[in-house]
């Protein structure tokens, strides 16, 4: 098992770029989401999605659209790149439903620079 | 606004000492307390967690500690390690409004520096 996997590892990008974040998972798990991580904040939920074709928006979502067409698939596209965006980016999964939820399993991260 | 709120931001401690990092929420609806820790370069993973209805839960040298009544939770190294330096990162699971997930709020994270 790979686990949560997340391409590229590290992106610079001028502003008004867009881009893709890549993230997969093989454990079939239904839940999948992204964070953005940036000093002193913690990690912040931007998209999240429950199961294939199911997406919701989490604490910080604009900017970033995120669209779930496979269980294993779930990436993120920043429609147009802004300095504010640069920040350290998680992919994480989980089985949904009761206190296995909580388990999040995280992929090793994107670093993204919007100069 | 930060929903959980933690302390201290960075800690240094000798190698075979305590550590103790706090943390604190407001909201009620909060049902589970994970505890995750971050190696620099990699994802956070969870490490342990606790229920509402526990007042502690030990897992080797990690213990956490809950007061439900002052809505506050505390992680406790034991023996402290220079293994165990990293990011700390409390974190609480509520419902989402929609009823259909999870939502995992994380603190703002504690950088720990064990020295040897």
């Amino acid at each position: 098992n790979a686990g949560v996997t997340q391409t590229p590892k590290f992106q610079v990008l001028k502003t008004g770029q867009s881009m893709t974040l890549q993230c997969a998972q093989d454990m079939n798990h239904e839940y999948m989401s992204w964070y953005r991580q940036d000093p002193g904040m913690g990690l912040r939920l931007i998209h999240y999605s429950v199961g294939a074709g199911i997406t919701d928006q989490g604490e910080v979502p604009n900017g970033y659209n995120v669209s779930r067409s496979t269980t294993e698939d779930f990436p993120l596209r920043l429609l147009s790149a802004a300095p504010s965006q640069t920040s350290v980016y998680f992919c994480a999964s989980s089985q949904r439903g009761g206190y296995s939820y909580n388990e999040q399993f995280f992929g090793p991260g994107t670093r993204l620079t919007v100069l | 606004q930060q929903q959980v709120k933690q302390s201290p931001q960075s800690l240094i401690v000798q190698k075979g000492g305590i550590s103790i990092i706090n943390c604190a929420y407001e909201n009620t609806a909060f049902d589970y307390f994970p505890w995750y820790q971050q190696f620099p370069g990699k994802g956070p993973a969870l490490l342990i967690a606790i229920r509402p209805d526990v007042s502690e839960k030990k897992e080797g040298r990690f213990t956490i500690s809950f007061n439900k009544s002052a809505k506050q939770f505390s992680l406790h190294i034991m023996d402290s390690q220079p293994g165990d330096s990293a990011t700390y990162f409390c974190a609480a699971t509520s419902t989402i409004s929609s009823g259909s997930a999870r939502q995992l709020t994380f603190g703002s994270g504690t950088q720990l520096t064990v020295l040897p």
